[in-house]
């Protein structure tokens, strides 16, 4: 079984600039999930999708965060524009359902803004 | 909210030593309760879970049981290997897993 894809590996930009991340969940789950991992810290959870349905996005900064999840299997991450304190790995999760299930998780992809 | 509280690290132990990880927290009723391991480079890996008190989670040596009446979730295994070096993550959650910090794990031989 095919685990949880993510691109690119690894992104450098200057801060101000805008930059996408994409994920492909394990095939048939329901629920993707986005989380920001700062070096030296546990994954906080950005957003959690249900299908393609918002569950909890409480902890996105909206105002330069946006994530989709089309036709309920990929997802994209943007961020327009980065700071630099944005720096992080953001990891893509998926699991069968919400509840007690458990997330698989990809390799992440690790931002660098300077 | 909900919340985890980890043993700081990093911890350093030699090969065949014994390990614990303390993990306690603090959730809204009795969620499944999770290790995850990560090493370096990599993503998250679910190393095991319980679902209901006492139950005992357990995979490759390691073992933790859940522990209602404490709200803790230890992390034990009776000899480390240098390929267990990584770093852990306790996580109770419903649909919504809520991370500590991490535990640094390094094996030497």
């Amino acid at each position: 079984e095919a685990g949880v894809a993510q691109s690119p590996r690894y992104k450098i930009i200057e801060k101000r600039q805008s930059v996408a991340f994409w994920c492909n969940p394990i095939s048939g789950h329901a629920t993707l999930y986005w989380y920001q991992q700062i070096l030296g810290q546990g994954p906080k959870l950005l957003i959690q999708f249900q299908n393609n349905g918002v569950v909890d996005d409480s902890q996105l900064p909206k105002d330069r965060f946006s994530a989709e999840r089309l036709k309920g299997v990929d997802s994209t991450l943007k961020i327009q524009p980065a700071k630099l304190e944005d720096s992080a790995v953001y990891l893509c999760a998926s699991s069968p359902g919400t509840s007690e299930y458990e997330q698989y998780f990809g390799p992440g992809t690790r931002l660098t803004v300077t | 909210g909900d919340s985890v509280t980890q043993m700081e690290g990093p911890v350093t132990l030699s090969e065949e030593a014994f390990l614990t990880i303390n993990c306690t927290y603090t959730a809204t009723g009795y969620p499944s309760l999770f290790w995850y391991v990560q090493y370096p480079g990599e993503g998250l890996q679910l190393l095991l879970k319980a679902t209901k008190a006492d139950d005992k989670g357990s995979n490759k040596g390691f073992e933790a049981t859940y522990r209602k009446e404490t709200t803790s979730f230890h992390l034990e295994k009776g000899s480390v290997q240098v390929s267990d070096s990584a770093v852990y993550f306790c996580a109770p959650g419903g649909g919504k897993l809520i991370f500590g910090q991490g535990t640094e794990l390094s094996v030497k031989p």
